[in-house]
Parts: C-alpha cells; structure tokens; sequence
C-alpha cells in the first residue's frame, strides 16, 4: 500500500531552526509537497521537489531525495506565526496526492 | 479575488437527511478535488474531476457523489447522511494533473451528522 509518514507533533522555540522529516513509499512518484495549515483554516502550499537537492524559499526550505523516500522541510528563525500543521504530500504515478496525517509543530516562547 | 468558495462554512445535519456541499471556483481550473479531514487522518480524496464533464472515484467514495457540469463547479452530494461522514470537508483545484499541480483549497466546510 502507499504511505506517508512524518512526526505527529514537535516542539521548538521561538527564533530557532526545526526540521520536519517525511518518509514515503509510494506506486510512482511525481512530485512532493509541503502545505502549512494553521488550526481551522485550509491547507496553503509551501513547497514542491521533484528533483533530489534542496529547494530554498525564504525562511523555509525542502529536501529530497527520492532514492531514500525521504523529503524534510526546514524552519529557520522560526515564528510564533509559525505554530501550524505541516502537510507531506506525494503524488504518485496517476497523478494523484497521497497524504501524511501531518505534524503539528509548536512554538513556544 | 475570490479563488474558491465553500457553502456551507457549517452545518449540522441530521442522518438520513439529503446535504450537498458547494464548491466554486474562478481561476478556470481544469481539476477539481473533494477531500475530507478527520482528526489523526491525513487529507483523504473522495472524487476528482480532471476535466469538465468527467469525475472520478478517490479513496474514500461510499456514500458520496459528485458532478461537473461546468468548469466552474463542483458540488458534493450525500444521498443519506451518517455519523461517519461527520468532517471537514475541503474542496481544491489545480490548474492540471501535471507539473507542481499545486492546489489551492476552499475554506473548508464543517459537517456535523447527528
């Protein structure tokens, strides 16, 4: 079956760096993301890596690598704003998004 | 900029009872998705649509249907409610199948069957 797995919740401090880990397996792969979703709003998108390497946006960053089935986001100078859930998503060979159950990260003071 | 509308935000419904969730977006995507969100669950698909005129069974189907009349909308029906179908449900769009395919979600619509 397919599967995405990633922490049920973590916890870091305000300012610091976190680091989010996704492990996948899949039939086929088309792409990963990262979606942010902040309590009772709907998911927004952060990120997506096709290729294996780091892909840099801002205070946030995504690796892959797809011979590990493994992908991570990357916090840094994190905010309080910060505080949400992080979604991993993999699309597979029809094209369609298999879902992680997410990590809700904590920020605290 | 509206992006994509969900109606009901809320709705508590009694079972047995007929409900169809609204969906409507304006950036003239061609797929469209049903998902619903349950607490430790991952996001999970209900139906698609790739294309106006066609839908899709995703992983969780029973007990729902769908049209797509049109590019624009993507109503989801439940025939005959149950608690188990108490969720959120969000509706999304993507501009196709391929490349990022990113998708852009509604606001969610929050049923609750008693």
């Amino acid at each position: 079956g397919q599967n995405i797995d990633q922490p049920t919740e973590m916890t870091a401090t305000e300012g610091a760096i976190v680091q989010i880990n996704c492990t996948y397996q899949t039939s086929g792969f088309n792409g990963l993301f990262w979606y942010q979703q902040h309590a009772g709003e709907a998911p927004t998108f952060l990120s997506y890596n096709v290729l294996d390497g780091l892909e840099e946006k801002g205070r946030f960053s995504s690796f892959l690598s797809r011979s590990k089935g493994y992908s991570y986001l990357l916090l840094k100078e994190l905010q309080m704003k910060d505080s949400a859930s992080y979604l991993c998503a993999v699309k597979d060979s029809n094209y369609q998004l298999i879902w992680g159950a997410g990590t809700k990260l904590i920020i605290k003071p | 900029i509206a992006g994509i509308t969900q109606a009901p935000t809320s709705q508590i419904l009694a079972a047995g009872r007929r409900m169809t969730l609204r969906c409507t977006q304006d950036m003239r995507h061609n797929a469209m998705y049903w998902y619903r969100q349950d607490l430790g669950l991952g996001l999970r698909l209900i139906h698609y649509s790739n294309t106006a005129g066609t839908t899709g069974k995703g992983e969780v189907p029973d007990g729902y249907s769908v049209s797509r009349a049109n590019t624009d909308d993507f109503p989801l029906t439940l025939a005959s409610a149950v608690p188990s179908q108490t969720s959120v449900y969000f509706c999304a769009s993507s501009p196709g199948l391929e490349g990022t395919g990113e998708l852009f979600f509604g606001e969610g619509s929050r049923l609750t069957v008693l």
